[in-house]
């Protein structure tokens, strides 16, 4: 059984740091691609940042550019989050998700067949 | 803002057949995915690459497409599938992008 299963979230001041992970299992962790993407308090979903299956290809949703890193241990089946500079409409669930392929910019890539329960970051002075 | 658009809202009676659009110009480019979320629940893929259904998604789930608007269908609507869509697809810069989302309420 796939699980994916996130830790790391809390409550931060504007302008802190906070590392998010994402532990997997049941699953070759390193034959697939992997993505954070997050959903704000009654808004949709939106794409973060995802990684290939070997961190060649790496990409990030503008609002975030500059400021998170997605990174990962094949080693130890875990994705992170590194999130600088938070400000407060990073505010939201942050959930770790699987791409169907190992590199997210094929042509079948960003088909998320698994994610975790998600994490919650509350972004607040 | 996203560009692909669903309609906010929809409903359907216990055993009937609804489907829930999304609408944009990348949808002529690249196939579209259909994401089932609940509260405090994990999301889950219930249509992929248009309409392909991930092992273990009841057959009442199908999606097909048209020009730029792609739809999902659940054929016999379950109280269990009362829950929010998303549809998702490339933009233009070939990352992603999801739809506002459709909440889906089965009387």
């Amino acid at each position: 059984e796939v699980k994916l299963v996130e830790s790391g979230g809390g409550l931060v001041q504007p302008g802190r740091s906070l590392r998010l992970s994402c532990g997997a299992s049941g699953f070759t962790f390193d034959d697939y691609a992997m993505h954070w993407v997050r959903q704000a308090p009654g808004k949709g979903l939106e794409w973060v940042a995802g990684l290939s299956w070997n961190s060649g290809s790496i990409g990030y949703a503008d609002s975030v550019k500059g400021r998170f890193t997605i990174s990962r241990d094949n080693a130890k089946n875990c994705l992170y989050l590194q999130m600088n500079s938070l400000r407060v409409e990073d505010t939201a669930f942050y959930y770790c998700a699987k791409d169907m392929v190992f590199n997210y910019y094929d042509s079948s890539g960003f088909r998320f067949d698994y994610w975790g329960q998600g994490t919650l970051v509350t972004v607040s002075s | 803002s996203s560009e692909l658009t669903q309609d906010p809202a929809v409903s359907v009676a216990l055993g009937q057949t609804v489907r829930i659009t999304c609408q944009g110009d990348s949808l002529r480019s690249y196939d579209a995915n259909w994401y089932q979320l609940k509260p405090l629940q994990a999301p889950v893929l219930v249509i992929y690459a248009k309409n392909n259904r991930p092992s273990g998604i009841p057959d009442r789930f199908s999606g097909s497409a048209s020009g730029n608007t792609v739809s999902l269908t659940i054929t016999g609507a379950q109280a269990e599938d009362d829950a929010v869509y998303y549809c998702s697809s490339r933009d233009r810069s070939g990352d992603v992008e999801f739809g506002g989302g459709t909440s889906l309420t089965v009387l």
